[in-house]
């Protein structure tokens, strides 16, 4: 299993850009989320799904999109790139998506860069 | 806001002593993890405790809950240059699906 991956790994846009972060899995996870993370604050939810078709917001959702279509992959829009979202972005898993939870499964992540 | 808390938010120890991180929270718990980061790399879950747990063991890790104070601990015994990493504690989010809470991170630094 390739568990977690995303795609791209670096990335730079020019502000007001647009793009999408793509993330999938192979586990057959119901969860899947995803955070920035950013020095001194650590890591902060951005948006996650609890199954296809249902996704939620997080702490921080302005300025992201998501979308569930399949149980593989969630993928992250920025519909107008800023440069406080210059980041590193994380998408995780999970097969817990009740209180009693799981570990969580995370990809290696996408650096971020907006000029 | 934070639900988890960790302390110190830097450790530095020589190869061999043990490193202790704490974290606090601050609502009721199902359960509280704790993950590892490499430098530029993402998070690799460690060790789950439930609330029903006071200590937990895997490996060189030792993890210990206390629900009264609201607080758990991650003890690295015998700690090697490689487990220079960030740790973070996390804590579901109460009846949100499978959303987790984590800490700002401690890091650690052990050298040769």
């Amino acid at each position: 299993n390739a568990g977690v991956t995303q795609t791209p790994k670096f990335q730079v846009l020019k502000t007001g850009q647009s793009m999408t972060l793509q993330c999938a899995q192979d586990m057959n996870h119901e969860y899947m989320s995803w955070y920035r993370q950013d020095p001194g604050m650590g890591l902060r939810l951005i948006h996650y799904s609890v199954g296809a078709g249902i996704t939620d917001q997080g702490e921080v959702p302005n300025g992201y999109n998501v979308s569930r279509s399949t149980t593989e992959d969630f993928p992250l829009r920025l519909l107008s790139a800023a440069p406080s979202q210059t980041s590193v972005y994380f998408c995780a898993s999970s097969s817990g998506t009740s209180y009693s939870y799981n570990e969580q499964f995370f990809g290696p992540g996408t650096r971020l860069t907006v000029l | 806001s934070q639900q988890g808390e960790e302390d110190p938010q830097a450790l530095s120890i020589q190869e061999g002593e043990n490193a202790t991180m704490n974290c606090s929270y601050k609502t009721s718990i199902n359960n509280l993890q704790w993950y590892r980061q490499n430098s530029g790399r993402g998070l690799v879950h460690l060790i789950l405790i439930r609330s029903n747990e006071r200590e937990k063991h895997s490996g060189r890790l030792r993890v210990t809950l206390d629900t009264s104070k609201k607080s758990s601990s991650l003890l690295i015994t015998a700690s090697r240059a490689a487990d220079t990493a960030s740790y973070f504690c996390a804590t579901p989010a109460y009846n949100q699906g499978g959303k987790l809470i984590f800490g700002q991170g401690t890091e650690l630094s052990v050298k040769p």
